[in-house]
């Protein structure tokens, strides 16, 4: 089993559309956890971190699930520029080297 | 600008040369990962350092690549005798702790070997 698993898709919606995307992880160890967006294969940026008590910026929303060992990040009212590649990742527990899923692409369609 | 500052942004070598990779992190952050991604693939991790230690290296291959981040300068990733597998965009981070910190990225390098 991989340490950071992600669907790449491509998640193909239309502009307005709610999308949720999972990561699951595994190592229990496991103590942080974070979106990036990678766009077209530039360097990745933060989106944002995972919480235990789930956290909202804007329109994100992520969710950390420890007993299943899943994340998620949920996007709501989609914009043609949130078109890109969503990268998990998870500090490897006891290390804390940031692990990186492949990531999932969202394609955002007018 | 004072984020982190990878050098060159592109890479080409023949088979068999050599390839030095720069990355100046943040200024005040004193870990730097190196991470290779290949075309439609993640980031893979290689390297963790601090200033003038390697802390993990479970993720580079073990002959031709080492890297260093010295005291002074910035830290440099070393691949020996490339080979066209090696061709791939190689990314930098940096953070100011080890512990839950985020990642701070530069540009990346892309290296092509021919």
């Amino acid at each position: 089993r991989k340490e950071v698993e992600q669907d790449p898709g491509p998640f193909n919606v239309p502009e307005g559309a709610t999308v949720a995307f999972n990561c699951t992880y595994s190592n229990s160890a496991s103590q942080s956890f974070f979106w990036y967006r990678q766009d077209c294969r530039k360097e990745p940026k933060l989106l944002m971190s995972v919480y235990s008590s789930g956290n909202e910026d804007g329109r994100f929303t992520a969710q950390l699930n420890r007993a299943s060992q899943y994340i998620s990040l949920l996007i709501r009212d989609s914009k043609l520029s949130d078109s890109a590649t969503y990268l998990c990742v998870v500090n490897r527990g006891g290390s804390y080297i940031p692990t990186f899923g492949r990531g999932t692409s969202l394609i955002v369609h007018p | 600008n004072a984020g982190v500052m990878q050098n060159p942004r592109h890479l080409v070598r023949r088979r068999g040369q050599e390839a030095r990779l720069r990355c100046s992190p943040v200024k005040g952050h004193s870990h730097v990962y190196w991470y290779r991604q290949l075309p439609e693939e993640g980031l893979k991790f290689m390297v963790y350092l601090q200033k003038e230690n390697i802390i993990d290296e479970s993720g580079m291959p073990k002959e031709r690549f080492s890297a260093e981040f010295p005291k002074e300068g910035p830290s440099i990733l070393r691949i020996q005798q490339v080979v066209r597998g090696d061709s791939a965009a190689y990314f930098c981070a940096s953070s100011r702790g080890a512990t839950n910190e985020k990642l701070f990225f530069g540009s990346g390098t892309q290296l092509s070997v021919l």
